[in-house]
């Protein structure tokens, strides 16, 4: 299958600073991405939607200041937690779709990463 | 608006017994239909998947579900549970609204393998 990738894995910061998390899909152009938090025992909740050279579309309820999201590249997407706080501990996970160069990927089906789980002292 | 239930939020089987995890979804329009398993501290790995034609879809590790537009259903099954099953199980579908598909949750079921 398709892989997309996640890093750091965890990450364990002070309340106040801010935390950038990656996510890569290595074998395929991801068109649109996706950032999801999932708390424990919860399901996944998405946060926001990201095309590949366009502003992400937040949902209901996010703070675009607060979760920053860049999507640079047909690889890469980047969440970035801004002046974290305890409540912003989670498990967030990204998930990617689009297109293959070599392995041709359907757009109906999102890949995917192992997740980060951030802690914030 | 979409959305996704899934039945008992926490299933135990014996090993070597039937699994069905229960998902029964709301959609105003014909429905893209997945069924995902998460790992304890990891990503979601998709089983399988409904989207047109057949059915009965056939997924990885000896799943299964059948799609009941009747009964608005997409319930999982396995005929024999084996201890590698136990894992959180996600019922999902799909708003196909835009080229890109946003995916609605169910709230998870939780399975239990016991020896």
């Amino acid at each position: 299958g398709a892989v997309v990738s996640q890093h750091p894995s965890r990450v364990i910061c002070k309340s106040g600073t801010s935390v950038k998390i990656e996510c890569r899909s290595l074998d395929f152009q991801a068109t649109t991405m996706f950032w999801y938090r999932q708390f424990p025992k919860q399901s996944l909740m998405l946060m926001a939607t990201s095309n590949e050279g366009s502003k992400a579309t937040y949902e209901q309820g996010v703070e675009k200041d607060k979760f920053l999201i860049n999507h640079a590249s047909l690889t890469l997407s980047t969440l970035t937690v801004t002046s974290a706080h305890p409540e912003d501990s989670s498990f967030y996970i990204c998930s990617a779709t689009g297109q293959g160069i070599l392995r041709p990927r359907s757009t109906d089906t999102q890949y995917f990463g192992p997740g980060t789980r951030l802690t914030v002292l | 608006a979409q959305s996704v239930t899934q039945l008992g939020s926490h299933v135990s089987v014996s090993e070597g017994a039937l699994v069905l995890l229960r998902c029964n979804y709301s959609s105003s329009v014909p429905p893209y239909l997945f069924w995902y398993v998460q790992y304890p501290n990891q990503g979601l790995q998709l089983l399988l998947k409904y989207t047109t034609g057949a059915t009965l879809v056939k997924g990885i590790n000896g799943f299964e579900a059948e799609f009941k537009k009747s009964e608005t259903s997409f319930h999982l099954t396995k005929p024999s549970a084996h201890m590698s099953d136990a894992a959180e199980y996600f019922c999902a579908v799909s708003e196909r609204k835009t080229s890109y598909d946003k995916v609605i949750f169910g709230p998870g079921t939780s399975l239990s393998v016991i020896p």
